[in-house]
């Protein structure tokens, strides 16, 4: 399977646990994003790399929230003293910058890691 | 702030019939909008997309029509089979540094053998 692989798939944890999740992007898509997404609602944006810069940050992402992509290859997403309201599943993207095109490239999207705090 | 608002939350149908979906957005700057298809427990697939250079594409028995005027664009599945039966989301984006994608809040699609 050549998509977007995300690691682990679930993560039950306690209220004030750190957790770190990981996303290797589809091999030739320079640009990397995570979103969340909760029970009937759409994907949120997080936060999106263009290689290894982080170009964009949502005011959804508190400063306890940290995404790196040290390579320009694979993602980690890191919550630190986690909340109930983490609990979600969060999904990271990945696509193609295009060159000269006006347009913006399809977003591939992993399976996603669901977050229970417990 | 952008913004991109989804109709209906939920649609019934019966297999066999149509089934349509509508989205407003709110960036007049917005030029790409991605249809997904999300089953339980999967992740969002690209169905269908449209760029704002044309007013409609279609794949077999889906299509996008996009109302840039309106700011309205729209999906349309013809003679939907349960396998259709799914949350389906709609997104904007922006030309511009990034390839961020708003998304709409979702419709349940279920089509009823």
């Amino acid at each position: 399977d050549t998509g977007v692989s995300q690691n682990p798939r679930h993560k039950i944890t306690k209220r004030g646990q750190n957790v770190t999740f990981r996303c290797d992007p589809i091999s030739e898509h320079n640009r990397l994003y995570w979103y969340r997404q909760t029970l009937g609602q759409g994907p949120e944006f997080l936060t999106y790399f263009q290689n290894e810069a982080q170009l964009e940050k949502s005011r959804l992402l508190s400063d306890r929230f940290s995404a790196e992509r040290p390579k320009g290859s694979f993602s980690t997403l890191e919550i630190q003293r986690t909340e109930q309201g983490d609990s979600a599943m969060y999904l990271c993207a990945s696509s193609l910058a295009g060159g000269v095109s006006r347009y913006n490239s399809p977003l591939h999207f992993g399976n996603g890691t669901r977050l229970t705090v417990t | 702030g952008e913004n991109v608002e989804q109709h209906p939350s939920t649609l019934s149908v019966q297999e066999g019939d149509s089934a349509v979906i509508k989205c407003t957005y709110s960036d007049s700057a917005s030029n790409y909008f991605p249809w997904y298809k999300q089953e339980l427990g999967k992740r969002p697939q690209l169905i269908i997309d449209i760029r704002s250079n044309v007013g409609e594409k279609k794949d077999q028995r889906i299509a996008v029509t996009l109302n840039k005027t309106a700011k309205h664009f729209s999906l349309h599945i013809t003679e939907t089979q349960p396998e259709d039966s799914a949350v389906y989301f709609c997104a904007a984006s922006r030309r511009g540094a990034t390839n961020k994608l708003i998304f709409g809040t979702g419709t349940l699609l279920a089509v009823q053998p």
